[in-house]
Order: structure tokens, then sequence, then C-alpha cells
């Protein structure tokens, strides 16, 4: 079957713009998660969807940052105003209840 | 709360020597516990899983973990490191409520 997917894979915004980042989880997963990985950096948690609960967003790092999902479907990364600190690749994640988490290919911003 | 730490950010081995990536946990509960492999420029994938089964675990590419619950560690070996092993290696802990990953060990392997 179908894995995560993400989309765009790239993009390039002119700082003070905003992004929607879009995470198709494979079908039926529960969980779905959003990182964010710096240069040569680790995992930077984001929020974290489970179910119908209201979602985790302890690792938004601003009130820039934003997600939704929809049910347990697509999920959508926004990011307002975007500053040249937020170039990373955002990666997303799916998972039945919290057993082991599939990763999509990620998408790579870059903020000019 | 669950935590993970990931000794040394970075690890260098030789090419056929041992690799030893160490990990250690804390949970509240008994724990699923992950690795995961990031190759350069690409997503994360799974190497191996325990979920309170057999102790020793077994993933791709002849990497094997123990979990060890006297010392709440789950390290990750491989006998034998190839030049193809060079990546970036996450561990990961389960409640089953979050997983939270450790801040990842690069592997570097010399020639």
């Amino acid at each position: 079957g179908a894995g995560v997917s993400q989309s765009p894979s790239n993009k390039v915004t002119e700082k003070g713009k905003d992004v929607e980042l879009r995470c198709d989880p494979i079908s039926g997963h529960t969980a779905l998660y959003w990182y964010r990985q710096r240069l040569g950096q680790g995992l930077e948690f984001l929020i974290y969807f489970q179910g119908n609960s209201a979602p985790d967003k302890s690792g938004l790092p601003s009130d820039r940052f934003s997600a939704e999902r929809t049910g347990e479907s697509v999920s959508t990364l926004t990011i307002q105003r975007t500053q040249q600190e937020d170039s990373a690749v955002y990666l997303c994640a799916s998972s039945l209840y919290t057993y082991e988490q599939y990763f999509g290919p990620g998408t790579r911003l870059t903020v000019t | 709360a669950q935590s993970v730490t990931q000794l040394g950010s970075h690890v260098s081995v030789s090419e056929g020597a041992l690799v030893l990536l160490r990990c250690n946990y804390s949970s509240s509960v008994p724990p699923y516990l992950f690795w995961y492999v990031q190759y350069p420029n690409q997503g994360l994938q799974l190497l191996l899983k325990y979920t309170s089964a057999a102790t020793l675990v077994k993933g791709i590419n002849g990497f094997e973990a123990e979990f060890k619950k006297s010392e709440t560690s789950f390290h990750l070996t491989k006998p034998s490191a190839h030049m193809s092993d060079a990546a970036e290696y996450f561990c990961a802990v389960s409640d089953r409520d979050k997983i939270i990953f450790g801040k990842g060990t690069r592997l570097h392997i010399l020639p």
C-alpha cells in the first residue's frame, strides 16, 4: 500500500510569506506527527494528533506555526510570516496508535 | 514522563569493526523501543523495534539491539561495519501515548 506522502517536496518562499505543507498519512493510521529537522540536526517535535483527541501542540516554536488534521486523514502545517530560521526539512509521520512511525520523504523549506 | 538519551552525537568506526550506538531511556511503563536510520538526504526508516517480546531484537542490514531493563538501555550493535552504514541513527521510546526521539548519532565509517 501507499506510504506517507508529503507535498510539496521542495518549497522556496520569501521571508514574510505564508506557507502550507501537506501530509497524507497511511490510511487507517490514527496518529500523525510533524517534526522539523534543521540542517545537520536531529528531529524537533512540533505537533501530534491522535484520533479525535485534542492535539499535542507543545512543540510548536511560535504562534506563527499551526496545524490541522481532518479526522484521521490529511494534515496541513501552516507557517505564517516565514522567517529565515524556519528553513528546514519538515517531516511527517503516521502510526497505528503509537507503534512504529512511518515517515514521509519530507518537505524542504527554504526561506530567502 | 519518558525520555531518550543517545550517548555520542558522532561515532566513528573502521570498516569491519564492531558498531555500538548507545541509547538509554526512561519510561514510567514498560516501553516500546525503536531504532531508526536516516541516510543522507532521505527520510527515516525503521531498523528494528522492541515491543516486549524477545529482548534481543534483530533488524535489517545486520543490526540488532538488546533491551536491558536493569540498565534501561537499548544499545544498537552490528558485528562488522560496512561503508554503507554511514548514516544518522535515532533511538525512540513509546509509552503508548507518545513517541519520543533521541537527538541522533551520526555514524562515520573509516576506510
